[in-house]
C-alpha cells in the first residue's frame, strides 16, 4: 500500500522565523498532495493542496513544493506565530481514491 | 466553507456497551463519508468508506461488525461501536466529500472527532 511519511517528528522554531516541514511519499502514482493542521483535541484542517503537474503553490503566509523526482513535499510557512503550534500531516490520493496520511510533524513555535 | 459536525464530542463508556457516533455535513450534501481512527500521537487511519444508500467499504483489518456504519441519508452517517473495550478507545473523525467546487475537485472536509474512553 502507500506510504507517506515525514522526515522530522517534531519541530521548534521561534516566532516570526520560517518554519519547513518534510513529508516523504512512496507511491509515485499519486497524483495530488493535501497538507493539513490538527490542533489538540481537533479535526484535521485544510491548509493547502498541490496536483502532481505543478511544484510549487502559494497560499497566505504558506507555500507547498513538489518534487516528484525524489517523492518530497513540503511545507514552508513564513514568520510563523504560535497559532502555528499544531500537528501537520501531508495526506497523498492516487485519482478518486481515498487520501492516505503520513505519521504527522509537531510544531512548537517559540514566543 | 464547508462544516462538518459530530456528535457527542466526547464520550466515556463502560466496557461491553455500544457507542453511537454521528456525523453531519451542515451545508452541503456529501454522498461519501470517511471514518478514521487516530490513536495518541498517530496518525489518521481510515477505517471505512461509506456511500449514501449503500453498505460501508471496511479497510483491512477493520471489523465490519464491531463498526456499524450506517449512511441513511446525504446529511448524516453514524458509527456504532458495539461492545466497546477499553482498546477502542481513540479519537474517532469522520470526513466528508462535497460534491466538485468551483476548481473541480471533490473536496474532502472533516468534523472536529470524537474522543472515545471506554473504561
Amino acid at each position: 500500500g502507500e506510504s507517506v511519511g515525514l522526515h522530522l517528528p517534531t519541530l521548534s522554531v521561534q516566532e516570526g522565523d520560517n518554519s519547513i516541514i518534510n513529508c516523504a511519499y512512496s507511491n509515485s502514482a499519486s497524483d495530488y498532495f493535501i497538507w493539513y493542521k490538527q490542533e489538540s483535541g481537533k479535526g484535521p484542517q485544510f491548509i493547502i493542496d498541490i496536483r502532481s503537474n505543478m511544484d510549487k503553490r502559494q497560499g497566505q503566509r504558506v507555500t507547498v513544493l513538489l518534487n516528484k523526482t525524489v517523492k518530497h513535499l513540503s511545507l514552508q510557512i513564513a514568520a510563523t506565530q504560535p497559532g502555528d503550534s499544531a500537528v501537520y500531516f501531508c495526506a497523498e490520493k492516487v485519482g478518486a481514491n481515498n487520501l492516505f496520511f503520513g505519521t504527522g510533524t509537531r510544531l512548537t513555535v517559540i514566543p | 466553507g464547508a462544516v462538518v459536525s459530530q456528535h457527542p464530542s466526547w464520550v466515556i463508556c463502560k466496557s461491553g456497551t455500544s457507542v453511537k457516533i454521528e456525523c453531519r455535513s451542515l451545508d452541503f450534501q456529501a454522498t461519501t463519508m470517511f471514518w478514521y481512527r487516530q490513536f495518541p500521537k498517530q496518525s489518521l487511519m481510515l477505517m471505512a468508506t461509506s456511500n449514501e444508500g449503500s453498505k460501508a467499504t471496511y479497510e483491512q483489518g477493520v471489523e465490519k461488525d464491531k463498526f456499524l456504519i450506517n449512511h441513511a441519508s446525504l446529511t448524516l452517517s453514524t458509527l456504532t461501536v458495539t461492545s466497546a473495550h477499553p482498546e477502542d478507545s481513540s479519537f474517532y473523525i469522520c470526513s466528508a466529500r462535497a460534491p466538485k467546487g468551483d476548481r473541480g475537485r471533490n473536496e474532502q472536509f472533516f468534523g472536529p472527532g470524537t474522543r472515545l474512553t471506554v473504561l
